[in-house]
């Protein structure tokens, strides 16, 4: 069954921190990958996504995520949080042939200042 | 705004009550997607169409529901004879697909139901 985990429920860290938050999919056929990142009262926004090329991909405010198709994993990274990166973060895989995304449970992040 | 907007943005409603959403995606999107979120969960895909077509539909999309997409444009999403575990937000998503190209998708604001 076509699957996201997300291993981290909830992550509170001080701002300056390192993230790190996993992210592995179980999935046939060929993916497409991306985190998504919801704010407080917002609609789900892109941080960023992996198509093809270059397993690491860098995304909106100073986010990178690495692509390990040996590992099924897409964990995202940032070496220095802010307390506006506070938000829900998702991952999500999907089918390249319909676009169906299927995400995992997500991750809610706390930056305390 | 040119995003993917949704109307309501919340709907309350008595258990028993048909409800339908409306959603209007970006205007050059081909392909428009339908999720729905609770509580401490990712969104769960429910349906999706390419232009005015239904082409897959999940197995959480009980006959109380139907989606329409009636000229590849806006979609709208109704549910019959709302129960309590229908409460949750729906999510509509649009994205252009096609000729080899993959595109991430763009989620409206979501429709927050409550059935009480």
């Amino acid at each position: 069954a076509q699957s996201v985990s997300q291993h981290n429920h909830h992550v509170i860290l001080s701002e300056a921190a390192s993230l790190e938050l996993g992210c592995n999919y179980s999935y046939g056929g060929t993916v497409n990958l991306f985190w998504y990142v919801q704010y407080p009262g917002q609609h789900l926004q892109l941080l960023l996504k992996y198509f093809s090329g270059d397993p690491l991909v860098k995304g909106i405010k100073g986010f990178e995520a690495e692509f390990i198709k040996s590992k099924f994993s897409f964990n995202l990274r940032k070496p220095s949080v802010q307390w506006s990166d506070t938000a829900e973060y998702f991952c999500a895989v999907n089918a390249r042939d319909t676009g169906k995304l299927i995400f995992g449970q997500g991750t809610t992040l706390q930056v305390k200042p | 705004d040119t995003g993917v907007s949704q109307d309501p943005r919340h709907k309350i409603t008595k258990r028993g009550q048909n409800v339908t959403f409306r959603c209007d995606p970006i205007s050059e999107h081909n392909r428009l997607y339908w999720y729905r979120q609770t509580l401490g969960q990712g969104p769960e895909f429910l349906t999706y169409f390419q232009n005015e077509a239904q082409l897959e539909k999940s197995r959480l999309l009980s006959d109380r529901f139907s989606a329409e997409r009636p000229k590849g444009s806006f979609s709208t999403l109704e549910i019959q004879r709302t129960e309590q575990g229908d409460s949750a937000m729906y999510l509509c998503a649009s994205s252009l697909e096609g000729q080899g190209r993959n595109t991430e998708a763009f989620f409206g604001q979501g429709t927050r139901l409550t059935v009480v």
